[in-house]
């Protein structure tokens, strides 16, 4: 069945560059998303990539995307305090099913 | 900003009594779904609400739960004889149309319920 795999934990010194990995299952997603959770509140969607693209990149953040390997990354540059977050990666399965990893609690030390 | 907003923020049961948990959508919103995560596990899918009808749900949603939208702006989740394995924290979600976010498939998510059941 659908699948994904993330690390649970990344701390990063300010400034600096975060990448946040995600392992992904099902072959046939279109969309594959990011979505960010801050303290206290719901996930909100971060960015979003079509699996017809390999990259694509907003403001300081990137997304990278291999197919093959049905790996997804998300890499934001100048990483600050305000970032510190959860990072939920998600496939879409069908047409309502998204499918969430763990989510990756990034710890920004200042 | 429009925004989901859920009640309660916590509830604490005891294992056997009936939840309800609720969800104000986004007013214009046609899709309605339930998901939940269990602490330090997977944000999982429960199921999903249009039209007045499930359109799809998990393995997870069994007989216990089920879905309601009673008027044009609730949507409820009820468990009907919670479990101590229900202990989680249970998000609704919105969005206008299904699946691609550039089309207005982002989904919108409420803040949570968290639910304990002792």
């Amino acid at each position: 069945g659908e699948d994904v795999e993330q690390s649970l934990f990344l701390s990063v010194r300010e400034g600096d560059s975060s990448v946040i990995n995600c392992t992904y299952t099902d072959s046939s997603s279109t969309y594959l998303y990011w979505y960010k959770q801050e303290p206290g509140a719901g996930l909100q969607l971060l960015t979003y990539i079509f699996s017809n693209m390999d990259m694509k990149q907003d403001q300081r953040l990137t997304v990278l995307l291999n197919k093959k390997d049905k790996h997804l990354s998300l890499r934001i540059a100048d990483t600050q305090t305000g970032d510190s977050a959860i990072y939920f990666c998600a496939e879409v399965s069908g047409t309502y099913k998204y499918i969430f990893g763990t989510g990756t609690r990034l710890k920004v030390l200042a | 900003e429009p925004e989901v907003t859920q009640t309660p923020s916590h509830q604490v049961t005891q294992m056997g009594q009936e939840v309800i948990l609720r969800c104000v959508p986004i007013s214009n919103h046609l899709y309605f779904y339930w998901y939940r995560q269990i602490l330090g596990q997977k944000v999982e899918f429960l199921v999903s609400f249009y039209n007045n009808e499930i359109s799809e749900k998990s393995e997870i949603f069994d007989d216990q739960f089920s879905v309601e939208r009673p008027d044009g702006s609730n949507f409820t989740l009820k468990i009907r004889s919670t479990k101590l394995e229900d202990s989680a924290m249970y998000f609704c979600a919105s969005s206008f149309s299904p699946g691609l976010a550039a089309l207005g498939g982002e989904l919108f998510f409420g803040e949570g319920s968290r639910l304990t059941v002792l």
